[in-house]
Formats: structure tokens, C-alpha cells, sequence
């Protein structure tokens, strides 16, 4: 069945970059765009872009535009995302998730969680 | 606009049937056909319930339903039950964020 299955938890200091992995497995990224999506601890869903494997395309939300990098490696089937200049709002759960219509997400990735603190 | 609103919750006994609203503006929910609703119980993953606005995926159960007013979206969960309780979050396509979503609600069964 389709699966994503994402990278362990990561610790970063304020300044630094993290970068979290989406492994695919049942589908092959080519087919769908990957977004991903982000949660701060008590908080809602914040969209924060996808990218498209076909042509590596992002649509990146302004929020995170300069300072996430969304990419994907087609020999592995996974996709990417960094995140720089990393500062303690940016503590949260990431998920990465099918893009399987316009603008609905399916399957998700169990979530990753990225800590930032001194 | 920084998120679609929602009640910040709602309860219901089992049995019962429920309907949690969305509301959005012109350049989202009033304009297009794109809503989608995510369930989401603790220290887990989203999980789609209803896309484009009133479809469901296979495997969703026939008490989770979707339907959308003008600006507004509704999800609405029948016959409650004890594993319905979770948080909800309504998504829509947007025409200045691209995607947008609801600030969540959490649901409680009594």
C-alpha cells in the first residue's frame, strides 16, 4: 500500500539547519507532488508548500520562502525538506504527505519532530 | 487571512450527530470547491476524511460527511461514536496561501 515514512526526531540549536526525509514506498513520487506540512506543539496545521518530482517545482508558502528547500531524489523515491536559519518558533511536528488531489493530502507521514533550543 | 475558523470545540453524546463549521472568505472556501477535513487523534498523524468538499476517500465510514454554504464548510459526523473523539481541521485551496487551514477543533464524546 502507499506509505511515507519520514526521518526520527532531530535537536538544533537556534541558527542551525535541519533536514527531514520522506521515504515512498507503494507509488513512485513522479506520480504526485509531496507537500509538507508543519505543527507546533498545541497548534494547528500550517501548510508550508509542495514540490513536484516531475519537473522539481515548489510552491512554497511565504512563511518559510528563503529558508525551506523542498527536493526529491528519484533513485531513492524520497523527498526532502530543509529548513535554515532555524529559530525556536520553528519547534514542530513536520509531515510529509501525498498531494492526491488540488489541494487534499493523502496518505501522511508519521510526522517528525524538530526541536530547536539552546 | 492566517486560518480558516473553526469552533475551538464541540461535544456530543454517542449516538448522537455533530457538525463542526469552517468558515472562510471570498478567496478561499467562497471560491472554490476545495475543502477538505482531516481527523487527528493525539501524537498521530492527520488522517483525510472528506475532499473537495463532500467526497470521501474508500475506507472513511459513511457517518462523516461534507457539505459547504457560501463561505462556510461543514463537516458532519453521525451516529457518534467514542473513537470519533479527536481533533478536526478543515483545509482549503486559497488564492493568496495556496492552502490554508482551520485552527482545529477538538471534539468530545461524553
Amino acid at each position: 500500500q502507499v506509505q511515507l515514512v519520514q526521518s526520527g526526531g532531530e535537536v538544533k540549536r537556534p541558527g542551525a539547519s535541519v533536514k527531514v526525509s520522506c521515504k515512498a514506498s507503494g507509488y513512485t513520487l513522479i506520480t504526485s507532488d509531496i507537500t509538507w506540512v508543519r505543527q507546533a506543539p498545541g497548534h494547528g496545521l500550517e501548510w508550508m508548500g509542495w514540490i513536484n518530482d516531475k519537473n522539481g517545482n515548489t510552491n512554497l508558502a511565504q512563511k518559510v520562502q528563503g529558508r525551506a528547500t523542498m527536493t526529491t531524489d528519484t533513485r531513492t523515491n524520497t523527498a526532502y525538506m530543509e529548513l535554515r536559519s532555524l529559530i525556536s518558533d520553528d519547534t514542530a511536528v513536520y509531515y510529509c504527505a501525498r498531494r492526491s488531489g488540488v489541494s487534499w493530502f493523502d496518505p501522511w507521514g508519521q510526522g517528525t519532530l524538530v526541536t530547536v533550543s539552546s | 487571512q492566517s486560518a480558516l475558523t473553526q469552533p475551538a470545540s464541540v461535544s456530543g453524546s454517542p449516538g448522537q450527530s455533530i457538525t463542526i463549521s469552517c468558515t472562510g472568505t471570498s478567496s478561499d472556501i467562497g471560491d472554490f470547491n476545495y475543502v477538505s477535513w482531516y481527523q487527528q487523534h493525539p501524537v498521530k498523524a492527520p488522517k483525510l476524511l472528506i475532499y473537495d468538499v463532500s467526497n470521501r476517500p474508500s475506507g472513511v465510514s459513511h457517518r462523516f460527511s461534507g457539505s459547504k454554504s457560501g463561505y462556510t464548510a461543514s463537516l458532519t459526523i453521525s451516529g457518534l461514536q467514542a473513537e470519533d473523539e479527536a481533533d478536526y481541521y478543515c483545509s482549503s485551496y486559497a488564492t493568496t496561501t495556496t492552502v490554508i487551514f482551520g485552527g482545529g477543533t477538538k471534539l468530545t464524546v461524553l
